[in-house]
């Protein structure tokens, strides 16, 4: 069982459709991300959860919603998407402090394509 | 501005032999953490090495080193003795210590190991 873990791996929805991507992380981490990585372009992040509550919103349209239950969990709720938001998610967790020397263990991601 | 550049999109190595793959970055903090990831096409992001800005020596981890250069600002990994499962996208990160959870991330240098 790996540390992180995401489903589904793969998802193709239509843009009225709503989904939602799960991570689950087995770290005892306190820190959850939301990363996007689109063909060509560096990794974006979009959410931060610090113990449960969200410190980071880099931005993120509202048709992405993030959802962070207790620290093992994390949630992102798609609905009404863009064919443009088509990428790889990736989710990430770390030790829950803003020190720089902090690694993040990453998901293997939900590939995502909206039609 | 925070920014990390990558300038090798693409880069081959003979098996066995060593490779440095470029990066540098930009900060106005005067304390950051430098990461690189390793990505396989089954999409993980794998953390590989950690670099603090105030460290007097280089990183290794294994076959892996880091050629950290504060005053131009590069942070390159070296591998050595590269093997086949070394073929990936490799990613360089830099997490300013004001940034929080920020990391920021450069496009990533796709490496193929030749046999």
């Amino acid at each position: 069982e790996t540390g992180v873990t995401q489903t589904p791996r793969h998802l193709v929805m239509g843009m009225t459709n709503k989904k939602s991507l799960k991570c689950e992380q087995h770290l005892g981490h306190n820190a959850m991300y939301w990363y996007k990585q689109s063909a060509k372009k560096p990794l974006e992040l979009m959410f931060v959860y610090n113990f449960k509550e969200q410190t980071e919103n880099n931005s993120v349209p509202s048709r992405f919603s993030p959802e962070c239950p207790n620290s093992s969990h994390l949630f992102l709720h798609l609905h009404t998407l863009q064919p443009e938001d088509s990428a790889l998610y990736l989710c990430a967790s770390s030790q829950a402090t803003g020190s720089s020397n902090t690694e993040a263990f990453f998901g293997q991601g939900t590939r995502l394509t909206v039609v | 501005a925070q920014k990390i550049t990558q300038t090798q999109p693409g880069m081959f190595v003979q098996e066995k032999e060593a490779v440095t793959l470029d990066c540098t970055y930009d900060t106005s903090d005067p304390s950051y953490g430098l990461f690189w990831y390793k990505q396989p096409s089954s999409g993980e992001m794998i953390f590989l090495i950690y670099q603090g800005s105030y460290d007097q020596q280089n990183a290794t981890e294994g076959r892996y080193s880091l050629n950290f250069q504060k005053a131009r600002k590069s942070a390159n990994l070296v591998i050595s003795a590269s093997q086949l499962g070394d073929s990936a996208m490799y990613f360089c990160a830099m997490r300013p210590y004001t940034g929080g959870f920020k990391t920021i991330f450069g496009a990533g240098t796709r490496l193929f190991v030749k046999a």
